[in-house]
């Protein structure tokens, strides 16, 4: 059974760059996308971005002047660099696997999802 | 402002018929790209409940339906239980924002 687990720093200064890592175990990277997804606290959910397993991304026009995402398929990971933050940025950060293998990204669903970490961005 | 406009809760009694709506556009909604539904338990992350307008994940009780006509669709919970109390988002793809979008979020209580 495929399962996603977000790590890394739970606390970031303002102006400074969240990093995340996604490590997927219990099954392939090929032939799917992987989006990063996050969620204020008591807020609804948004996309920030997604990578294809061959390194293609597409970013949420909202951030994408901020945002970089990157896959490594050897390390099984994905990574989410989101620069000059704020405390708007403030969220659970989940790392999700999009639909089924060959399912255009524009019919994609997303699961299974990661647990979710949370990242708190203040001084 | 989500572009996908869901209503802030709806309630019932165990037993009972729930529906939750989904409105957008014709530029996500309206598409062929379809509609997906996710519950939201406290405390957790989303768990897909419907992808593709209808269809349900295994493991999904044939409880959660899901349609869509026009720029609208749905989620109905018939046979409310108490655990299906939760936040219920749907999801779809935008081509005028060319990126996916979800809905503000539904509240279910179950009274």
């Amino acid at each position: 059974q495929l399962q996603l687990q977000e790590s890394g720093l739970g606390l970031v200064k303002p102006s400074e760059t969240l990093s995340l890592t996604c490590t997927v175990s219990g099954g392939s990277m090929t032939n799917y996308y992987w989006s990063w997804i996050r969620q204020p606290p008591g807020k609804g959910l948004e996309w920030i971005g997604y990578i294809y397993y061959n390194g293609n991304t597409n970013y949420n026009p909202s951030l994408k002047s901020r945002v970089t995402i990157s896959v490594d398929t050897s390390k099984m990971q994905l990574s989410l660099k989101l620069n000059s933050v704020t405390a708007a940025d403030t969220a659970v950060y989940y790392c999700a696997r999009g639909g089924a293998p060959g399912v255009p990204a524009t019919m994609n669903w997303f699961d299974p999802w990661g647990r979710g970490t949370l990242v708190n961005v203040s001084s | 402002q989500s572009v996908l406009t869901q209503p802030p809760s709806v309630s019932g009694a165990p037993g009972q018929r729930v529906t939750i709506s989904c409105t957008g556009s014709s530029s996500n909604v309206g598409t062929s790209y379809g509609v997906h539904w996710y519950q939201q338990l406290p405390g957790t992350a989303p768990r897909l409940l419907i992808y593709s307008d209808n269809n349900r994940p295994s493991g999904v009780p044939d409880r959660f339906s899901g349609s869509k006509s026009g720029t609208s669709a749905s989620l109905a919970i018939t046979g409310l239980q108490a655990e299906d109390e939760a936040d219920y988002y749907c999801q779809s793809y935008d081509s005028s924002l060319n990126g996916y979008v979800f809905g503000s979020g539904t509240e279910v209580t179950v009274l």
